[in-house]
């Protein structure tokens, strides 16, 4: 079975903090996500990383940044952290995609983050 | 634009019966939809997924629905029990590239009533 591992389940941190979430697994994916879940916005891309040391941004990139230099783990950094960025957050795994083999992504079961 | 949503927030069911949760999507070109399940504290689960070229899936007590004319999936579960209480999640690929990048429907509380 794939292992997607979030190094924290709960976080509390202070404005203004630089906070970093980690995420690993174990199923050598090329793909990795960082998504934010939020009570009636659902599942919003952060970023995303496709291969080492390459990434992408998502929908909602701004105050965030990304490092991959594991094909392991793909790390999410919030530079300086706000009130607004308190959420849930879930990182997700996938092996490479095309017209004739995609796959799922594979989720790990999230931090919750609170910033104070 | 491109979006995905699911009919109704909450589903409520008797213990034993059948289930279907509806995912609308709006992206034609869209050729791979995954459903997701998600109880709380944990994150989404893979159940199922289909391919476009398929208007039918079949798993373990649940079966995935495609249709691509009204741009309609759903997602039924036989039988449905109390560890089938949780959120559902339907998803699609946005049909571009190969970077696997999903769009999420809003997901569909689905409560058993013992």
């Amino acid at each position: 079975d794939v292992k997607v591992t979030q190094s924290s389940r709960y976080l509390v941190k202070r404005t203004g903090e630089k906070v970093f979430l980690e995420c690993v697994q174990d199923m050598d994916h090329e793909n990795m996500f960082w998504y934010r879940q939020d009570p009636g916005l659902g599942l919003r891309l952060i970023y995303f990383s496709y291969d080492v040391k390459m990434k992408e941004k998502g929908d909602i990139p701004e105050g965030y940044s990304v490092s991959r230099e594991k094909k392991e783990r793909f790390s999410l950094i919030l530079e300086s952290a706000s009130t607004n960025q308190t959420s849930m957050y879930l990182c997700a795994s996938s092996p490479p995609t095309g017209v004739l083999s995609n796959q799922p992504q594979h989720f790990g079961d999230g931090t919750r983050l609170s910033i104070l | 634009g491109e979006s995905v949503g699911l009919h109704l927030p909450t589903l409520s069911v008797q213990e034993g019966d059948n289930s279907i949760i509806n995912c609308a999507y709006s992206n034609s070109a869209s050729d791979y939809f995954i459903w997701y399940k998600q109880e709380s504290g944990k994150g989404p689960q893979f159940i199922i997924d289909i391919r476009s070229n398929m208007d039918k899936r079949q798993g373990q007590r649940v079966t995935v629905l495609l249709n691509k004319t009204v741009k309609h999936l759903s997602l039924q579960i036989a039988a449905t029990q109390p560890g089938d209480s949780a959120v559902y999640f339907c998803a699609e690929n946005q049909g571009s590239g190969n970077t696997g990048k999903l769009i999420f429907g809003q997901g569909t509380t689905l409560q058993v009533k013992p």
